[in-house]
This record gives C-alpha cells, structure tokens and sequence, in this order.
C-alpha cells in the first residue's frame, strides 16, 4: 500500500512570510498527526485529528499556526507569519486504529 | 500528560557488539510502546512494538522489554551492523485514536565497522 505522502520536501522563506504543508495519509487511517521536529530532538506533537475532528492542539502555537482535515483525509498545515524559530522538519503520520504510527518523509522549513 | 524519557542521547558501539537503549515513562495508564528508526533526511519508521500485556517481544536481531513496575523499557540490538547507525526513538501512550503518542528525544546509534 502506498505511504504516508507529503509535500513539499523542502521549504525556504523569510520570516515573517507564510507557508503551507500538505499531508495524504495512508487509505482507511482515521488518525492523522502533525509533528515538529527540531535538530536533535524528538518529534513534538502539534495537531492531532480522529477522522476530521481534533483530537488535541494544545501545543499549536494558534496565533502562527492552523491545520484542517478536509473530509477526514488529506491534511494541511500553515504557519503565518513564520518566526526563525519555526524552522525544523514537519512531519505528518497516520494510524489505521491509534496505535502503529507511519511517518510521511516530513518537509524540512529553513526560515531565514 | 505522559512524559518519556530516553538514554543514552548518543551510543558507539563496535560492529558485532550489541547496543542497549532505555526509556522510562511516567503514565501507568500507558499500554502501547514502540521504538522508531530514523534514518538522516527521512521519517521514522516502525521497528518493534510491545504491549503492557507483553514482558518480551523479539524480531531477529532486535528485542524490547517491558517492565511495568519500574515504568522503563529497553530496546537490545544484537549483532550491529553498519546499516543499525541511526537515530531510534522510543515513545508511550494509550492505543486508540484519542490518546496522544509521546516520543523520547532520540538516541544517535554509531556502528563503527
């Protein structure tokens, strides 16, 4: 089956500009997460949505950020306006039931 | 929340040798423990799960333990090899699509040939 698809791979922008990340997960997976990985650390939960509701963003930074499901499939992600400190990788999973999590390629956002 | 905690931050090891990487949690609540690698440039990637209902759980050159009491568990890496150089990362939480997924902050496994 295919993989958690996610585009684009790499983003740069100044800051205070905006950018968007899209997300298809994999077919039939009700969950779908968004994660920040900075440099040497873990992946940081930031969205977490059970088919098109949200199931938990008290770690997304609200004024910069948003995220929807649409129609509880793909998803997007957009941060406005972007600090230096947004830089990092984004990565989206998903889950058929809550539980194996499967990792797009994330994109790596460079805000200069 | 559920709150992970990894060891060693980096780990060089010799080719052949075995590697041994621990996490404790703080959520006794949590059921579902897997450990993820991560290769430089992708995302990561399912390599062993285990269960709270599960004290041991082996795949060929890979095992984790579980010990519930103690809230930690273990991933061993037996036989390395070159290709086991990696970032793995443990996480914990309850299964079921409204329970948040934790992750630890990473262990940089080196395998020296």
């Amino acid at each position: 089956e295919a993989g958690v698809a996610q585009s684009p791979r790499y983003k740069i922008i100044e800051k205070r500009q905006s950018v968007a990340f899209w997300c298809n997960p994999i077919s039939g997976h009700a969950t779908l997460y968004w994660y920040q990985q900075i440099l040497g650390q873990g992946p940081k939960l930031l969205i977490q949505f059970q088919n098109n509701g949200v199931v938990d963003d008290s770690q997304l930074p609200k004024d910069r950020f948003s995220a929807e499901r649409l129609k509880g499939v793909d998803s997007t992600l957009k941060i406005q306006p972007a600090k230096l400190e947004d830089s990092a990788v984004y990565l989206c999973a998903s889950s058929r039931q809550g539980e194996k999590l499967f990792f797009g390629s994330g994109t790596q956002l460079s805000v200069l | 929340g559920e709150n992970v905690e990894q060891h060693p931050s980096t780990l060089s090891v010799q080719e052949g040798d075995s590697a041994v990487i621990k996490c404790t949690y703080s959520d006794s609540a949590s059921n579902y423990f897997p450990w993820y690698k991560q290769e430089l440039g992708k995302g990561p990637q399912l390599i062993i799960d285990i269960r709270s209902n599960v004290g041991e759980k082996k795949d060929q050159r890979i095992a984790v333990t579980l010990n519930k009491t103690a809230k930690h568990f273990s991933l061993h890496i037996t036989e390395t090899q070159p290709e086991d150089s990696a970032v793995y990362f443990c996480a914990a939480f309850r299964s079921g699509g409204s329970y948040i997924p934790t992750f630890g902050r990473g262990t940089s496994l080196i395998v020296h040939p």
